[in-house]
């Protein structure tokens, strides 16, 4: 069955410094988002994205967010200068359509800011 | 505000019992309504989910779940638990935007 792959399975990063990560959603899927989950706590939409842009983002996703689809594979999750509060797993996760189709997330990345 | 609610932080069942996880919604309209499960360093799996239509849905690993709109309720089941059941459950419902809002979740604990 086809996955979501998510890369790298865990990143360290000091604060201030830029990150990126990577996901490879699954092949025929037009829909992407990005959740983040903070150590015990729930699962927190960050943004979708469809079509080449950002078709609904949460709070949390503020100017040092960004999301990108730089080829036909690859979508990707930039921090541009990290915080201590930015620790958490993300998660990647894709759809074949909107709304009344179930989501499918990939592993993971688990950022630790120091 | 919409939201997802899980009552239950932590249950803790023995190996073959029945299992019933809550999960409570608050949204406009009957939302999209789906179960995850994420093991240890895992990620998210679908178990099921309901979009409209028969009110018990079938899912995946002998997991079922029942919609009764008069409660707002989408609960979890399974009517007898193995050892690898034992994760963490994920209650979500997504409405006329795609999405999803989470409940705090339900750690399942199994003992032999």
């Amino acid at each position: 069955e086809p996955e979501v792959t998510q890369t790298p399975s865990h990143q360290v990063t000091q604060m201030g410094q830029e990150v990126i990560l990577r996901c490879v959603p699954i092949s025929n899927h037009l829909y992407f988002y990005w959740y983040r989950q903070i150590l015990g706590q729930k699962v927190e939409f960050l943004v979708s994205f469809y079509n080449n842009e950002i078709s609904e983002k949460s709070e949390i996703f503020d100017d040092q967010f960004s999301v990108e689809r730089p080829d036909g594979s690859n979508f990707t999750l930039k921090i541009r200068s990290t915080k201590l509060e930015d620790s958490a797993m993300y998660f990647c996760a894709s759809g074949r359509l909107h709304s009344n189709q179930p989501q499918h997330f990939g592993d993971g990345t688990r950022l630790s800011i120091l | 505000a919409q939201s997802v609610t899980q009552p239950d932080i932590h249950i803790t069942v023995s190996e073959g019992a029945s299992l019933e996880l809550r999960c409570n919604y608050s949204y406009g309209a009957t939302p999209y309504l789906f179960w995850y499960v994420q093991s240890p360093g895992q990620g998210l799996q679908l178990l099921l989910k309901y979009f409209s239509g028969d009110t018990l849905v079938q899912g995946i690993k002998g997991f079922e779940a029942e919609f009764k709109r008069s409660q707002s309720s989408f609960n979890l089941r399974k009517p007898s638990v193995h050892w690898s059941d034992a994760a963490e459950y994920f209650c979500a419902a997504s409405g006329n935007t795609d999405k999803l809002i989470f409940g705090t979740g339900t750690r399942l604990q199994v003992f032999p």
